[in-house]
């Protein structure tokens, strides 16, 4: 089966720019999930999606990001504006949650340096 | 905020070795799972163990777990070269489907 795909793989732009990344999860995956992880550290959850409604968007910084996953399949995450400590690698991940126990599967993310 | 801690932050060693990283964390779980990243790449799942397992075995991996002193350990055994990655342990706490990540274990295994 195909991995969970995003785009771009990188990404550079100016403060106060804007930027949309893409994902599209694994195919029968209900469950989408974006995080944002800076180096050196681990993954910290932006915003869960079930289907195509928000489960948990606590930790998303709603003044500048959001996000949407449209007819319940691929999802898009936009900054606006960006700001220096954005910069980041923002990986997309997918799951059937009722199985499994929740194992995520990952895509390769997106590096967004901002300049 | 992250719940697990991985102890060290980095290891090196030579191949052929094992390696231990730990995992310490704060709060009752469902489950724990561990997950190893590539350089530049996502993360790719490797083992759970649930809270009411010991310990479980996967290949050259060996993962415990420790409620009551709330911790974890995965052993990897004979490394490899191709084992060089970082290592991240993920909670899972009560009935949420949500993980969260520990800062990881940086391991170099040197040929």
């Amino acid at each position: 089966e195909a991995g969970v795909a995003q785009s771009p793989r990188y990404k550079i732009i100016e403060k106060r720019q804007s930027v949309a990344f893409w994902c599209n999860p694994i195919s029968g995956h209900a469950t989408l999930y974006w995080y944002q992880q800076i180096l050196g550290q681990g993954p910290k959850l932006l915003i869960q999606f079930q289907n195509n409604g928000v489960v948990d968007d606590s930790q998303l910084p709603k003044d500048r990001f959001s996000a949407e996953r449209l007819k319940g399949v691929d999802s898009t995450l936009k900054i606006q504006p960006a700001k220096l400590e954005d910069s980041a690698v923002y990986l997309c991940a997918s799951s059937r949650p009722l199985r499994e126990g929740n194992i995520q599967y990952f895509g390769a993310g997106t590096r967004l340096s901002v300049l | 905020s992250q719940q697990g801690e991985e102890d060290p932050q980095a290891l090196s060693i030579q191949e052929g070795e094992n390696a231990t990283m730990n995992c310490s964390y704060k709060t009752s779980i469902n489950n724990l799972q561990w997950y190893r990243q590539n350089s530049g790449r996502g993360l790719v799942h490797l083992i759970l163990i649930r809270s009411n397992e010991r310990e479980k075995h996967s290949g050259r991996l060996r993962v415990t777990l420790d409620t009551s002193k709330k911790s974890s350990s995965l052993l990897i055994t004979a490394s490899r070269a191709a084992d060089t990655a970082s290592y991240f342990c993920a909670t899972r706490q009560g009935g949420s489907e949500k993980l969260v990540f520990g800062k990881g274990t940086k391991l170099t295994v040197n040929p």
